[in-house]
């Protein structure tokens, strides 16, 4: 079946633009998480989504960060104001529930983004 | 939150076993997850542990021990494909059950 899809793949933007990030989660995932990826780092969470709901903001870095999510589908991920340091692969996963369990997070190919 | 250290790099030949450890602080542990990522793609699952123990899983089995924090993925008869980073996550019993990921290990398989 489909997985996690995400778009674009590669984004090459200049400081100080805003830039959209979308992500399409597995069909009947309820969970939404987004988390970003600098180059040889872990995986820094960022929002989480149960539903259309962000019950947990707390990994948004700044106040240039905000996500949204509808129909308990796609969600998109802005960026206003873009600086160099949120150059980074930004990946997002999907998981059936969020309640504990296996829970597995299946994860797209992620969106590069590179700020100049 | 959780504390999860990981060995940055490893080395191994094709064949042979490795061992990827991962040790965590947690408040109240939840589960601990072992994904694969290759270089430019994204994590994919491997394994999954709540309870103390062994899960094989064919060529990779992963164990884990709540009273010591501590966990490790193995690997068998690698192979070049092994070739990738191996994170471990760890959920806690937040209100949110996040999984905290770890920097994850680097394992290069050579001939």
């Amino acid at each position: 079946g489909a997985g996690v899809s995400q778009s674009p793949s590669n984004k090459v933007t200049e400081k100080g633009k805003d830039v959209e990030l979308r992500c399409d989660p597995i069909s009947g995932h309820t969970a939404l998480y987004w988390y970003r990826q600098r180059l040889g780092q872990g995986l820094e969470f960022l929002i989480y989504f149960q539903g259309n709901s962000a019950p947990d903001k707390s990994g948004l870095p700044s106040d240039r960060f905000s996500a949204e999510r509808t129909g308990e589908s796609v969600s998109t991920l802005t960026i206003q104001r873009t600086q160099q340091e949120d150059s980074a692969v930004y990946l997002c996963a999907s998981s059936l529930t969020s309640g504990g369990g296996t829970d597995t997070q299946y994860f797209g190919p992620g969106t590069r983004l590179t700020v100049l | 939150g959780q504390n999860i250290d990981q060995p940055t790099e490893m080395t191994a030949t094709e064949g042979a076993i490795v061992q990827i450890n991962c040790t965590y602080q947690t408040s109240g542990f939840n589960g601990l997850f072992w994904y694969q990522q290759h270089a430019g793609e994204a994590p994919t699952f491997l394994s999954y542990n709540v309870l103390d123990g062994l899960e094989e899983k064919g060529r990779f089995s992963s164990f884990l021990s709540r009273s010591k924090g501590y966990s490790y993925l193995l690997l068998k008869e690698l192979q070049m494909k092994d070739s990738a980073s191996y994170l471990c996550a760890v959920r806690d019993q937040g209100g949110s059950y996040i999984p905290t990921f770890g920097r994850g290990t680097s394992l290069i398989v050579h001939p």
